[in-house]
């Protein structure tokens, strides 16, 4: 069964610091991986995605993940951190194998509070 | 850039009425999702939506739920009896292809009373 898992419901970085929001899941086949960001009652952003290619897919704002097989992790990171990143990032995941399964396995978020 | 928008921000609605949640997915985009996220709990897909007919839904979308694509631009979804536990923040999407991203509204928080 499709599952995505993201260990930490916070992570509290001060502003300027690296920070990395932690992701592992778990299909069948190859994997879609998403990262989406959620601003208090604002809708899921997407930020950036892995399909195939380079392991370091950079997207949105400053932040890039490493999909990383073996460990079958998708890491979100970003070198420095803004108080304006501080919001609900949420993981996700497709199996491509899956043929007309087109739906999101979700992650339960996790809280990102940059402090000045 | 454009948007999924959805209508309304806020439905409160008495339990076994039915509710509507509206959806205007980006104009070139094929593919149409519904999700939903009670407080504090994951995002949970509903169903999925091409080619006017339901491509998969989830064990949720029982036979009180219901998807339509009434005219060129909107996607609604339709819960016929609500239930207390339907109450949850219902969000659509939309996606071009079925490989790329799926773009999400605002979402409509759904109060059953």
């Amino acid at each position: 069964a499709q599952s995505v898992a993201q260990p930490e419901d916070q992570v509290n970085v001060a502003e300027g610091n690296p920070l990395t929001v932690k992701c592992t899941y778990s299909v069948s086949g190859n994997p879609y991986l998403f990262w989406y960001v959620q601003y208090p009652n604002r809708g899921l952003q997407f930020l950036l995605k892995y399909i195939t290619g380079d392991n370091l897919v950079k997207g949105s704002y400053g932040f890039e993940a490493e999909f990383n097989k073996s460990q079958t992790s998708f890491h979100l990171k970003k070198p420095s951190a803004l108080v304006s990143d501080s919001a609900l990032y949420f993981c996700a995941v497709r199996d491509w194998n899956a043929g007309n399964n087109r739906k999101l396995i979700w992650g339960l978020g996790t809280s990102l509070a940059v402090n000045p | 850039e454009p948007e999924v928008t959805q209508t309304p921000s806020h439905q409160v609605t008495q339990m076994g009425q039915e509710v509507i949640l509206r959806c205007v997915p980006i104009s070139n985009h094929l593919y149409f999702y519904w999700y939903r996220q009670i407080l504090g709990q994951k995002v949970e897909f509903l169903v999925s939506f091409y080619n006017n007919e339901i491509s998969e839904k989830s064990e949720i979308f029982d036979d009180q739920f219901s998807v339509e694509r009434p005219d060129g631009s909107n996607f609604t979804l339709k819960i016929r009896s609500t239930k207390l536990e339907d109450s949850a923040m219902y969000f659509c999407a939309s996606s071009e292809n079925s490989n790329q991203p799926q773009h999400f509204g605002d979402g409509t928080r759904l109060s059953i009373l």
